[in-house]
Order: structure tokens, then C-alpha cells, then sequence
């Protein structure tokens, strides 16, 4: 069974630059997250889909972020423009709705803003 | 809103010790509790998944248990080995799959 994929792993920007992520979550898996690290802190959620549907965007900054995930599959989490605090590794992870919920994350992608 | 607190933040410890990292949560209307390891620069490897209906887990020299009633889990590591080294998180389940993080521990194993 694949894993998530997710590309690019690295990117480096300068800043009020714009950029987008994409994910491909484990096949059949209906939740899908993305969530933003910072150096030294845990993940914090910035959206969560229940297919093709938003369950949770409080915490994402929607003056600047966005993300669409389009039938329910893939996702893609776009940064329009970006700031030197958004430096941090962008997690996806997907869960499976039926059965016992566990998550299963991809390798992430280490933004830089300079 | 539901806090996940892990404990100690960091931890050296020198090889072959046998070591218990903490996590508590706020809220006991969990459905699982999932135990990760982050190495530096990559993503989160599952570890273990405990469901609420469990009291622990064992996988290999890792055991994780949890005590729902008390917001309370541990991840026991025996026998610990410098491969050990890594940022070790803990995730709760709630309802709509919510996940939520704690901050994590940074677990050094020195030769």
C-alpha cells in the first residue's frame, strides 16, 4: 500500500512570493490534514477535510492561505503571499474514516522564506 | 478545547536505559491516542495507536499505555539504543477525527 505522497520536499522562497503544495493521500483514506510545523514546536492543524469537504479551518490564516482538495483525492495547500513566519515544514496526513481511526503522514515540505 | 502537554520536553539519557516519556490531554472524550517519532527533517512514523477501549500497546522494546479516566499516557522505551534518538509526539482522536498534538519530546541517547 502507498504512503502519503506529498511534493515538493523542499522549497525556498522569498517572501510576498506565492506558493503551493500537493498531496496525495493513502487511497480510500477520507480525512485528509494538513498541518504546519514551526523549528521545536508539534504540528498544528491548519485544515482538515472530510472528502471533499472542510471539517476544520480555524486555525488556517485565510488572508493568505488557502487549500482545495478537489474529488475528494488530492489536495493542495497554496501560500499567496508568503511571510518570514510561515518558515516551517507543512505536514499531510490522511485517515480512513471506517474502522479505527490512525493517521499516517507523508515527509513533509520545508518551506523557507527569505 | 482539548490540550495535549507531553513531558519531559527534552531527555538525555545514556544507552541501555530504560525510559517512560508522558503525555496527558484535557479531555477524556478521546477515540484513539497514536504515538509518533519524528526524526530531524522528516515526517511522522506511527509508532503505536491505542484505542479507547485499550489499556496499552506493545510493539517490539516500545509499550505505550493509556488511562482515558485520568488524561493520562506513557511511552515506555527498554533497553534504549542512540537509533532511539528522535522527537517522540503524541496525537488524540476526537470526534470528526479531530487530531491534536502535544508539543513532543526531543529524546537523545548518548553512546
Amino acid at each position: 500500500e502507498a504512503g502519503v505522497a506529498q511534493s515538493p520536499r523542499y522549497k525556498i522562497i522569498e517572501k510576498r512570493q506565492s506558493v503551493a503544495f500537493w498531496c496525495n493521500p493513502i487511497s480510500g483514506h477520507a480525512t485528509l490534514y494538513w498541518y504546519q510545523q514551526i523549528l521545536g514546536q508539534g504540528p498544528k492543524l491548519l485544515i482538515q477535510f472530510q472528502n471533499n469537504g472542510v471539517v476544520d479551518d480555524s486555525q488556517l490564516p485565510k488572508d493568505r492561505f488557502s487549500a482545495e482538495r478537489l474529488k475528494g483525492v488530492d489536495s493542495t495547500l497554496k501560500i499567496q503571499p508568503a511571510k518570514l513566519e510561515d518558515s516551517a515544514v507543512y505536514l499531510c496526513a490522511s485517515s480512513s474514516y471506517r474502522g479505527r481511526a490512525e493517521a499516517f503522514f507523508g515527509q513533509g515540505t520545508r518551506l523557507t522564506v527569505v | 478545547k482539548q490540550e495535549v502537554t507531553q513531558i519531559p520536553a527534552a531527555l538525555s539519557v545514556p544507552e541501555g536505559e530504560n525510559l517512560v516519556l508522558n503525555c496527558s490531554f484535557t479531555d477524556s472524550a478521546i477515540y484513539n491516542l497514536q504515538w509518533f517519532r519524528q526524526d530531524p527533517g522528516k515526517g511522522l512514523t506511527s509508532l503505536l495507536l491505542i484505542q479507547s477501549s485499550q489499556r496499552e500497546q506493545t510493539s517490539g522494546r516500545l509499550n505505550a499505555s493509556l488511562d482515558k479516566s485520568s488524561g493520562r499516557s506513557t511511552l515506555y522505551i527498554a533497553a534504549s539504543q542512540p537509533g532511539d534518538s528522535a522527537t517522540y509526539l503524541c496525537a488524540v482522536f476526537q470526534g470528526a477525527q479531530k487530531l491534536v498534538f502535544g508539543q513532543g519530546t526531543r529524546l537523545t541517547i548518548n553512546p
